[in-house]
């Protein structure tokens, strides 16, 4: 799997946008892009992901750009329960799905 | 529609000692994963499970090894417990048949071993 990188943490106000950047510059072809998260004491939690196009879903955007090196998971309006830390993934997604977790971004939503 | 279930939530043993980790998979999922949270670290995968047999497995020693069930739950081994060991212990499940860019994690709330 591709080698994702991502700041080790980031801070945003109740009711704005996040905005979390992934660089994944080694991608390949048939790689998606993947963005789970871990609010503290749980599992992680899928968000959503991609191939080139740009995502959205009930929780969160995913833009993707052109040359798929980076991309970006926007939460439109951040509450507190969105302080977690935000995992970027590269995978083939197929039948031998495994993830390989960096330490990803803490973000932290504050009032 | 109940998720990924584990047990126990959390245990203490001693060095040397065994143990064993319980999932119950989503209902509808096949295929059980198994992954290791050490403290300000990110899951580690350790093996993968379907049709009960181990189909990946991870950096992982031969102290850990797993089962799983015709009905799909799964369990996890660890022998001869070392203070290292001492982490959360994450089950997953999905669907193995599935396109690729299909397939999604579905975890857990994991199991927290503290081994003195």
């Amino acid at each position: 799997d591709a080698k994702t990188t991502q700041p080790p943490s980031m801070d945003c106000a109740e009711g704005r946008a996040a905005n979390l950047p992934c660089n994944h510059s080694t991608i390949s072809g048939n790689e998606y892009v993947y963005w789970y998260r871990q609010i503290h004491s749980q599992g992680p939690q899928y968000i959503i992901h991609g191939l080139k196009n740009n995502e959205t879903n009930e929780m969160a955007s995913l833009i993707i750009t052109e040359d798929r090196k980076s991309s970006t998971l926007i939460l439109p309006h951040a509450t507190l329960r969105d302080t977690a830390v935000y995992y970027c993934i590269v995978n083939s997604g197929g039948s031998n799905y495994k993830l390989t977790f960096g330490k990803g971004t803490l973000l932290t939503v504050n009032p | 529609d109940a998720g990924v279930t584990q047990s126990p939530t959390h245990l203490i043993k001693t060095r040397g000692q065994q143990v064993t980790l319980r999932c119950s998979p989503k209902s509808g999922h096949d295929t059980v994963s198994w992954y290791q949270q050490a403290l300000g670290q990110g899951p580690q995968f350790i093996f993968q499970y379907y049709e009960e047999e181990e189909r990946q497995r991870g950096n992982f020693p031969d102290r850990f090894s797993g089962h799983q069930f015709p009905n799909y739950s799964s369990e996890l081994n660890v022998n001869a417990l070392l203070l290292g060991d001492s982490a959360l212990y994450l089950c997953a499940s999905s669907l193995w048949d599935r396109a690729p860019g299909a397939n999604v994690l579905t975890f857990g709330a994991g199991s927290r071993l503290t081994v003195l």
